[in-house]
C-alpha cells in the first residue's frame, strides 16, 4: 500500500530534550516535506527536500533541522525542543515538486512541556 | 502581504444539497491550486487540482473552478452527503517557489 508513515505518533517531552520525528514514504517520491498545524493558524511549511540531499527551507523552519540522506525517509529533528513548537506535525511527498498531489501522513502529536 | 482566506465559519448544509466552499487570495500569482480534505486528527487528503489556465475541473460529485481576475476558487459538492463532513482545504503556489501555501480550512457539516 502506498503510503507516508511517522513516527512517534504521539509524544510528550520537556524542553531542551533533543527529539526525531521519523518520516518514510514508500512511493519513490522526489519531494518531501514537513508541515505544522495549529490551531487558527493552518499548515504551515517547515522545510522540504527536491531529493536526496537537497533541503530547503519552508515558511517556519527556525528551531527545525532535517536531512535527505535517503529517497524514502526525511526525519524532522527538534534539537532544543521548546513549548512552542508544541503542535501536530505532518509529513507529505509528492512526484516532482510541490506542484503534484501530495500525500499526507497521518500525523505527530508533539507537546513540549 | 500574501493572504489566502477561506471561510472561517462551518457550512452546515442538508443532505443532498450542493455544498460551496470559497477559497479568496491575495498578493499571489498561482500556478495552480489545490483543494484537500481533512478528517479530525488526520492528514489532509489530495481532492482536485486545477491550473491557473484552467476555469473548471470535475471529478465525480466535485467541481472546482478557479476565477484568476476574481482571485477566487470555489469548491463544490453536489448531492452531499454526511460522510462529506470535514474541513476542506485549499492550497496555491506561485509557480517555482515550491513552497505551497494551505489555507486555514473551512468545515463542512452535512446534516442527514
Amino acid at each position: 500500500e502506498a503510503q507516508v508513515t511517522q513516527n512517534p505518533r504521539y509524544l510528550i517531552t520537556v524542553t531542551g530534550k533533543k527529539l526525531t520525528v521519523t518520516c518514510s514514504q514508500n512511493m519513490n517520491h522526489e519531494y518531501m516535506s514537513w508541515y505544522r498545524q495549529d490551531p487558527g493558524l493552518g499548515l504551515r511549511q517547515i522545510y522540504y527536500s527536491m531529493n536526496v540531499e537537497v533541503t530547503d527551507k519552508g515558511d517556519v523552519p527556525e528551531g527545525y533541522k532535517v536531512s535527505r540522506k535517503e529517497k524514502r525517509n526525511f526525519p524532522l529533528i527538534l534539537e532544543s525542543p521548546s513549548p512552542n513548537q508544541t503542535s501536530l506535525y505532518f509529513c507529505a511527498s509528492s512526484r516532482a515538486q510541490a506542484y503534484n498531489e501530495q500525500f499526507f501522513g497521518p500525523g505527530t502529536r508533539l507537546t513540549v512541556l | 502581504s500574501q493572504k489566502i482566506e477561506q471561510n472561517s465559519e462551518a457550512l452546515n448544509i442538508q443532505e443532498g444539497k450542493t455544498a460551496t466552499l470559497t477559497c479568496n487570495y491575495t498578493n499571489y500569482s498561482p500556478a495552480y491550486l489545490q483543494w484537500y480534505r481533512q478528517d479530525p486528527g488526520r492528514g489532509p487528503v489530495f481532492l482536485l487540482l486545477i491550473r491557473e489556465n484552467e476555469k473548471e475541473k470535475r471529478k465525480e460529485r466535485l467541481k472546482v473552478t478557479f476565477d484568476t481576475t476574481l482571485k477566487q476558487s470555489l469548491f463544490h459538492i453536489t448531492a452531499s452527503q454526511p460522510a462529506d463532513s470535514a474541513t476542506y482545504l485549499c492550497a496555491l503556489e506561485s509557480g517555482g517557489s515550491y513552497i505551497p501555501t494551505f489555507g486555514r480550512g473551512t468545515s463542512l457539516i452535512v446534516h442527514p
